[in-house]
This record gives structure tokens, C-alpha cells and sequence, in this order.
């Protein structure tokens, strides 16, 4: 069972190009959170969002809830963009749930 | 600094010799939680408490036991460790329904 799907597993990109990540879950979530992995480990939160859009900076974050979908976007990707960027949802039984990731590269 | 701690680090150990892997938040959230993320799998949850004294099962709990006896501290316990449960193990705390902040990782290998 995948509470959560994500697309595509891999990345590549050349630096200044428009990057999506597409999530789709199928459980009742109260937020939807995406993260931030770089290698060496660590974890980022970068959006959570229950609703509409978000932007910080380069990326945004969408969402919609009807259709248990969310897109993140990167405009004019870096190599520091460079990553694995996982969604999360939290359900209304505040478990949590992750996709497998996309693996990121932003060549220069 | 707000932060989320995990001790030790790496850890390798044999099979059946208990083990503790610590876990403590100077945020005062209330939600604290333990994953394990493996290659192709990607983060599972283990065990999650809403608070002092509850603790709830997640995705994957056998072979783990977990405290919450204080708000800050979130101890997870492998009383009998087998190879299986080799993996990167990150706690994460937050404010109830809020953006969880996640430890930096414990790299387990059990032999």
C-alpha cells in the first residue's frame, strides 16, 4: 500500500530550467508537508501547506485537495537545488506518510 | 538554537544486545516522532506521542518500544535488535499539527 506516490523517482535538469514534482496521495490528510534532503542526511522542512499555494523564494508549492495532488515547483534551478525532495502527508489520524523521493540533479 | 538532538550518531552492534537511541527537543512541541528511512522504501514511521505519557503505534512499530516521560525527551528502544532493523533512523518534533523539525540522523548497523 502507497498512501503516497511521487513523480519522477529521478531528476535531471540543466541550471536555469523550470523544475515539477508531482505527489499524489490517497489517505485524508490535514497538511500536506514537502521536504528537503541533502546528501549527508539531514532533513528540511520546506513547505507544509493545507491548502492553495505557497512560495519561498524560487519554489512553490501547490496544492489540491479534491484532487489529492500537490506540485513543487523550482523556477531557474541552481545546482545548490541539487537534492532529494520528499512529500509528506499528515493524516487526520496524525500519522505520517512519505513518499519515496525524488533524487534531483542540476547540472551547470 | 531550537533544535532536535539524536545520540548516538552511528552505532553498530550485534544481534540481541539492547540498545536506546536518544531524542530531545528545547522547542517545547508537543508531537514527537521516530522514522526509519531504507533505500527504496523511503521514510516509515515507527512510533509518534501526542504528548507526555501517550505514545501511538505507526507504520512500522514491531521491534521498537518508545517513552515519553518528559515533553522533551523521546527515547526509542530496540530491546532485541536483528539485522532487519539496520537502517537511518530520524526523530522529528513539531507543534501539534505544525512543520516538524527533524534530528540529523542515526546510522544503525546491527550484525
Amino acid at each position: 500500500k502507497n498512501e503516497v506516490e511521487q513523480s519522477p523517482q529521478n531528476l535531471t535538469a540543466q541550471e536555469g530550467e523550470f523544475i515539477t514534482i508531482n505527489c499524489s496521495y490517497s489517505v485524508g490528510i490535514s497538511a500536506l508537508h514537502w521536504l528537503q534532503q541533502h546528501p549527508g542526511g539531514g532533513i528540511v522542512s520546506l513547505f507544509m501547506l493545507s491548502s492553495g499555494k505557497k512560495k519561498h523564494g524560487r519554489l512553490i508549492a501547490t496544492i489540491n485537495i479534491q484532487e489529492k495532488h500537490s506540485s513543487l515547483h523550482i523556477t531557474a534551478s541552481h545546482p545548490r537545488d541539487s537534492a532529494v525532495y520528499i512529500c509528506a502527508v499528515s493524516s487526520t489520524g496524525n500519522q505520517f506518510y512519505f513518499g519515496t523521493g525524488t533524487s534531483l540533479t542540476v547540472i551547470p | 538554537e531550537a533544535q532536535v538532538t539524536q545520540n548516538p550518531r552511528y552505532l553498530i552492534t550485534v544481534t540481541g544486545k539492547k540498545l536506546t537511541v536518544t531524542c530531545s527537543q528545547n522547542m517545547n512541541h508537543e508531537y514527537m516522532s521516530w522514522y526509519r528511512q531504507d533505500p527504496g522504501l523511503g521514510l516509515r514511521q515507527i512510533y509518534y506521542s501526542m504528548n507526555v505519557e501517550v505514545t501511538d503505534k505507526g507504520d512500522v512499530p514491531e521491534g521498537y518500544k518508545v517513552s515519553r516521560k518528559e515533553k522533551r525527551n523521546f527515547p526509542l528502544i530496540l530491546e532485541s535488535p536483528s539485522p532487519n532493523q539496520t537502517s537511518l533512523y530520524f526523530c522529528a518534533s513539531s507543534l501539534y499539527g505544525g512543520t516538524q523539525y527533524f534530528g540529523p540522523g542515526t546510522r544503525l548497523t546491527v550484525l
